[in-house]
Parts: structure tokens; C-alpha cells; sequence
């Protein structure tokens, strides 16, 4: 069945630091990964979509790869700050389709 | 960008009663979706409700249990019924962009059965 995974254990980093975040999914094939930020008592926020075709996208601070032969993308926030602190959610799409697959989430700590 | 507001925000409710959840967008919007989120775990997709159609189901949900109403473009609702303690959860609603696949969710309504 579909499958993705995310680090369930929660990312501590300092302040300034860069901070990678990783999904790996398994059987399937997507043309679109997206990530999103929950924070605790809210409904998740849309940061990027990436396409299988780009091997890279960045937005402000934000960094997203996307390598479809590892089936693995990784989310990089740069000079990361405690307002960065989130859970950030790997979600899945097929062209096409209408159902998207969300990732259970990574916890991360930014501390100052 | 959309901006959704559900009602209730949260409400503790007693086991065998029934819950409707209102989710309000601020533009038309052709699909909504309703997706159950249990602490610590992953968005699962209850149903894709469209407008002036029935809404689609996924596996695991059945509409006796979970009716959707999609009267207009900007407004749905999903009931909750014949509650049991395992139906707690969180319960969001969301849209997707146009001609993308980014979804704007809503603030969800966090369920309690007792």
C-alpha cells in the first residue's frame, strides 16, 4: 500500500541553524509533492509544491529537492528562528487526481 | 489563497449523539474536502464533496455515518453521527487552488466523545 514516511522523532535544533527535514514515500508514483506547517491547534499551511520534473525549489528560506529515483524529497528551512518551530507535513499527489496523501508530520524545535 | 472558518471550533459531545461540522469559504470553490486527523497522525480524507453531486467516500467512510451536505459553492457540512468515543478527533475542512494541488484548510473542530 501507499506509504509515506516521515522522521516521527522531533528535530531540535539551534537558532541559525539549518534545519532538513526528510520524506520517503513508497509505492507511488507522485507528480506533485507539496509540504505544509501545521502549528498545534490550527490546520496546516501550504509552503511549496514541487513538481517530478524539478529537481529543486526555494522559496525565501525555504529549500524543497525532490528526487523521484529515491522517492525522497527533503525540507530545508535556512537560518531557521524559534517562530520556525511547527510540525511540517510531506503530502503527495498524482497528475490527475484528486486524493492527496499526507505524511504524519515532523516535529520541529527551533530553540533561541 | 482562500480563507475557511469552521463551527464549532470544539465540542465535547455524549457517545450515540450526532455533531454537524459548517465550514465556510470566502470564495466559490468547486471541491471541498473533509479530512479526520487523530493526534499524532497524518491527514486521512473522509470524502470529496462537490457541489450539486453526492460526495465521494473514501474507503472506511460510509455516508450513514459521515452525510455531507454541499448546498452551494461556498459552504458545506459533515455530520458526525451515532458518536463513539473513537470518532474523537480532529475534523478539517479544506479547498483546493485553482488550476493547482496547494489546499487551504481550515482551522478544524477538535472533537471529544465521551
Amino acid at each position: 500500500s501507499q506509504k509515506i514516511e516521515q522522521n516521527s522523532e522531533a528535530l531540535n535544533i539551534q537558532e541559525g541553524k539549518t534545519a532538513t527535514l526528510t520524506c520517503n514515500y513508497t509505492n507511488y508514483s507522485p507528480a506533485y509533492l507539496q509540504w505544509y506547517r501545521q502549528d498545534p491547534g490550527r490546520g496546516p499551511v501550504f509552503l511549496l509544491l514541487i513538481r517530478e520534473n524539478e529537481k529543486e525549489k526555494r522559496k525565501e528560506r525555504l529549500k524543497v529537492t525532490f528526487d523521484t529515483t529515491l522517492k525522497q524529497s527533503l525540507f530545508h528551512i535556512t537560518a531557521s528562528q524559534p517562530a520556525d518551530s511547527a510540525t511540517y507535513l510531506c503530502a503527495l499527489d498524482r497528475a490527475g487526481g484528486f486524493k492527496t496523501i499526507f505524511g504524519a508530520g515532523t516535529r520541529l524545535f527551533v530553540k533561541a | 489563497s482562500a480563507v475557511i472558518s469552521q463551527k464549532p471550533s470544539r465540542d465535547i459531545c455524549q457517545r450515540g449523539t450526532s455533531l454537524t461540522i459548517q465550514c465556510q469559504v470566502d470564495s466559490q470553490v468547486t471541491m471541498m474536502f473533509w479530512y479526520r486527523q487523530q493526534p499524532g497522525q497524518s491527514l486521512t480524507l473522509i470524502a470529496t464533496a462537490n457541489q450539486g453531486s453526492e460526495a465521494t467516500y473514501e474507503s472506511g467512510f460510509v455516508i450513514d455515518k459521515f452525510p455531507i451536505s454541499r448546498p452551494n459553492l461556498t459552504f458545506s457540512t459533515l455530520t458526525v453521527s451515532n458518536m463513539s468515543p473513537e470518532d474523537s478527533s480532529i475534523y478539517l475542512c479544506s479547498v483546493r487552488a485553482t488550476s493547482s494541488y496547494e489546499q487551504y484548510f481550515g482551522p478544524g473542530t477538535r472533537l471529544t466523545v465521551t
